[in-house]
């Protein structure tokens, strides 16, 4: 069975530090997907990021990236500069074989970003 | 992209009463949806997966009767929850999948449910 681990429940950080969400996962399949999911108090659920287990690339997009490691299984989000509307909570979560298929979700990291 | 529209985005009432909360792809063709409920400060839970045309499939400890799913068309999905309780206030968020294999699932904005 498939299990996804966020193991900080909160971070707190000023404006403009750096800060890395980890993730790590369990699956038997030698075929998933992982994805990072952000979530602000409004509650709707907005996609970051889909990554295929076969493409261990790193990932930049503006002042997000991804740090993808198979060798231990962890799936780390660095928020570069972090800006107040960067708090909120960020879920990692797992599909195992096809994209579609049903998401395990890590326990989520609350982030709080203050001025 | 592709959209989820989930209605209604919020309710609150009375407990004894059945609660129906809708999910549409309104540009796509969803073979399959699921239901996920998150409680407050918690992460999110899959409740079912909903094919068209056929019963849903129910997590363990989820009670069926009491969380009805219908997936009548390729586009809309229908979660009753039947004689709320209290308890059953709670965060429920569905999310589509399209009929290529491979694609990913795109979320509803979620039903904040909250019952007296």
């Amino acid at each position: 069975a498939q299990k996804v681990t966020q193991a900080q429940t909160e971070i707190s950080v000023v404006e403009k530090e750096d800060v890395t969400l980890d993730c790590v996962y369990e699956t038997r399949d030698t075929t998933y997907y992982l994805f990072w999911y952000k979530q602000p108090p409004s509650g709707e659920l907005v996609f970051l990021i889909r990554r295929n287990s076969f493409d261990e690339q790193n990932e930049i997009s503006g002042r997000y990236s991804w740090n993808f490691q198979k060798s231990t299984s962890s799936f780390n989000f660095t928020i570069t500069a972090s800006q107040v509307v960067d708090s909120a909570v960020y879920f990692c979560a797992l599909s195992e074989n096809n994209a579609g298929n049903m998401l395990t979700f890590g326990g989520g990291t609350r982030l709080m970003v203050k001025p | 992209g592709a959209v989820v529209s989930q209605h209604p985005s919020r309710v609150i009432c009375k407990s004894g009463t059945s609660v129906k909360i809708e999910c549409r792809s309104l540009d796509f063709q969803a073979t399959t949806m699921f239901w996920y409920r998150q409680f407050p400060k918690q992460s999110l839970m899959l409740m079912a997966t909903s094919n068209e045309g056929s019963k849903a499939t129910y997590e363990q400890g989820v009670e069926k009767d009491k969380f009805l799913i219908n997936h009548a068309s390729l586009t809309l999905s229908t979660l009753t929850v039947t004689s709320a309780h209290p308890e059953d206030s709670s965060f429920y968020i569905c999310s589509a999948r399209g009929t290529r294999g491979g694609q990913p699932q795109h979320f509803g904005d979620g039903t904040r449910l909250s019952i007296l």
